[in-house]
């Protein structure tokens, strides 16, 4: 159980172009999931908290208007890299909140590199 | 954005060996993990810490929640190769977030 994947595993683009990543709990419902980024030889650093059905509450530093995050169902939430430049290339991993014992699951990321 | 202090940051061992690692914070944490990330992967969880004293094995790993709170350490007992990649530790705040370590990377030499 508690198994987190993520769409696309991996996708390539263009400068200025918008891209959307995919973050779905399979077998339970999740009111609340997480997105980090994590750059080549580092941690992961959380970008935002997704709350289904309200506004994402975002870290300090990072741009809400840049990074897009909808939680619409208890099931999937998705964030948007808009206006995508080659320093956003990263690996991008969301994770899910379960309410029983509030434990997070991590997808197994999307490797977003920008050219 | 915030990170918790591991180390150390790398280490190689021989196969066989025990590894010892720790992660420590200027902030109290109700929850300590550590989780183990390999290469193109999400972090897969080792092992949870609830109470500070606590001491927890899975298997050849054990880990520990320091009495203050501020720290915790994780053991490898006699390493094998698959133990390569790159373990993290992660305090869990009020808010359900995690704050991740800065990880330690293993080798392990057959």
């Amino acid at each position: 159980g508690a198994v987190v994947s993520q769409h696309p595993s991996w996708v390539i683009c263009k400068s200025g172009t918008s891209v959307k990543i995919e973050c779905r709990s399979l077998d339970f419902q999740a009111t609340t999931m997480f997105w980090y980024r994590q750059f080549p030889k580092q941690s992961l650093m959380l970008m935002a908290t997704s709350n289904e059905g309200s506004k994402a509450t975002y870290e300090q530093g990072v741009e809400k208007d840049k990074f897009l995050i909808n939680h619409a169902s208890l099931t999937l939430s998705t964030l948007t890299v808009t206006s995508a430049h080659p320093e956003d290339s990263s690996f991008y991993i969301c994770s899910a909140l379960t309410s029983g014992s509030n434990e997070q699951f991590f997808g197994p990321g999307t490797r977003l590199t920008v050219l | 954005g915030q990170q918790l202090n591991q180390s150390p940051q790398s280490m190689f061992i021989q196969e066989g060996e025990d590894v010892s690692m720790n992660c420590t914070s200027s902030s109290i944490f109700n929850t300590w993990l550590w989780y183990k990330q390999d290469p193109g992967e999400g972090p897969v969880l080792l092992i949870a810490l609830y109470k500070a004293g606590e001491l927890t094995s899975n298997g050849r790993l054990t880990a520990q929640f320091g009495i203050t709170r501020k720290d915790s350490f994780l053991n490898i007992s006699a390493s094998i190769p698959s133990d390569v990649g790159i373990y993290f530790c992660a305090g869990q705040t009020g808010t359900y977030k995690y704050i991740f370590g800065t990880g330690t990377r293993l080798k392990v030499l057959a």
